[in-house]
């Protein structure tokens, strides 16, 4: 089955660094890939989204490709800030033509200081 | 807008109790979720409807769950004979174009 892996955290940095969170994933067809965003006490908040290979998402200075090739969809920012502070979570769903129950990475706690 | 409210937020019960939670979408959406999130973890799918046709549950769920969305709009999560270990963050979810998960706040379920 389907299924994403994501770098575990926390990932520790200072306000202004370069963010890099990996994630890869196995599917059966051409899943669509998703980052989430989770603020303390908050349901999750769509950030990104790749449809098809070589897409690039991108919000909020976040980027993520989507690489076929790796089976990786990396989350990055060129310059994090503290309210950048969350759990970001990878995700994929094979939608039509395949299933429509999406997978869920385990998350990974970024923690910015000042 | 693809809005999603859910009710309550916070839910503190005995076990052994029943308990309803209630997602309202602001828009319409033909697919909707559930899922469930203890911490640490990601969300774990539980159900999801295509309109008012419940066409997945989790193999994981058990029979005391049942959710409804009786007239494609609204849908209700029932929990019965309530047990500690059902003490999570229950999530209603929206399925967009690429099935993108619009997500409401989340239900808090305590049970003591």
């Amino acid at each position: 089955g389907d299924s994403v892996t994501q770098m575990e955290g926390p990932v520790t940095l200072s306000e202004e660094a370069f963010l890099t969170i990996n994630c890869t994933y196995t599917a059966t067809g051409y899943p669509s890939l998703f980052w989430y965003v989770q603020y303390p006490g908050e349901g999750l908040q769509l950030l990104l989204k790749a449809t098809k290979a070589d897409d690039k998402g991108s919000n909020k200075g976040f980027e993520a490709t989507y690489r076929k090739e790796t089976t990786s969809f990396h989350l990055e920012k060129g310059s994090v800030q503290v309210s950048d502070s969350a759990v970001y979570f990878c995700a994929l769903s094979e939608g039509s033509g395949g299933s429509y129950i999406p997978t869920f990475g385990r998350g990974t706690s970024l923690i910015v200081h000042p | 807008d693809t809005g999603v409210s859910q009710n309550p937020r916070h839910k503190i019960t005995k076990r052994g109790q029943n308990v309803t939670f209630r997602c309202d979408p602001i828009s319409e959406h033909n697919r909707l979720y559930w899922y469930r999130q203890t911490l640490g973890q990601g969300p774990e799918f539980l159900t999801y409807f295509q309109n008012e046709a419940q066409l997945e549950k989790s193999r994981l769920l058990s029979d005391r769950f049942s959710a409804e969305r009786p007239k494609g709009s609204f849908s209700t999560l029932e929990i019965q004979r309530t047990e500690q270990g059902d003490s999570a963050m229950y999530l209603c979810a929206l399925g967009g174009l690429y099935n993108e998960q619009f997500f409401g706040p989340g239900t808090r379920l305590t049970v003591l």
